[in-house]
């Protein structure tokens, strides 16, 4: 069965720490991972996405990692801003073609604390 | 920021009134989805779009139903409001078929039924 696992379900850091989160996928085959930022009470808007060849991406301060031997990724925040309170989705493609489906994880919901 | 719009942003209704959540988005894109998100839980495809007057159902099963007359345009009806239906609607969109096709997702609706 093809699932999206994320972990933790929330956390709880200080400004200026650094996190990682972590995403466990079983879908095959694999197309893509994408990390989603989902503010509350707006639309998940991406960060990140990688292909099979790519191990590691980086977008300002959000850096993801993806190990597809493993099927394990990581998107870590370096130096958090209370602007990165938000829930952290983790998303996998099975192909990257017009049939693609995508599976969504239940997000991570990160709080950052002055 | 994605050229997606959703209305109402919040709704609040009684049972057994019909319905109509209004999306459009401005970028030309010819696919359009449906999600429905309920509160730390993922999103579930109920219904897509991939041109005008093209609509399958998605994963999720739904008593909703959708129309796509125009390519800006993706309104999602509900005949008949039930509890059940309360949860947020995420409407989305995507560009043609490329390797990294991303979905860019409206604000949200967020519906109550009493």
């Amino acid at each position: 069965k093809n699932q999206v696992e994320q972990s933790p379900q929330s956390l709880i850091i200080l400004e200026g720490k650094n996190c990682t989160l972590q995403c466990n996928y079983t879908v095959s085959p694999f197309s893509n991972l994408r990390w989603y930022k989902q503010d509350t009470g707006r639309g998940p808007v991406s960060l990140t996405i990688m292909t099979f060849s790519e191990n590691t991406k980086s977008n300002g301060r959000y850096t993801a990692t993806l190990d597809a031997d493993t099927k394990q990724s990581s998107l870590h925040i370096t130096a958090s801003q209370l602007s990165d309170s938000a829930s952290y989705i983790c998303v996998v493609s099975d192909r990257g073609s017009t049939l693609g489906r995508l599976y969504f994880g239940r997000g991570t919901q990160l709080t950052v604390w002055p | 920021e994605a050229d997606i719009y959703q209305t109402p942003r919040y709704l609040v209704i009684g049972t057994g009134k019909k319905i109509t959540l209004e999306c459009s988005q401005t970028m030309g894109h010819d696919k359009m989805y449906w999600y429905q998100q309920d509160p730390g839980m993922e999103l579930h495809l109920i219904h897509y779009s991939y041109g005008v007057n093209s609509t399958e159902k998605g994963d999720l099963s739904s008593e909703s139903t959708v129309s796509r007359i125009r390519t800006e345009h993706f309104p999602l009806t509900l005949e008949s409001a039930r509890p059940s239906h309360t949860s947020q609607y995420l409407c989305a969109s995507s560009e043609p078929r490329t390797v990294s096709e991303t979905q860019y997702f409206g604000p949200g609706t967020r519906l109550l039924v009493l």
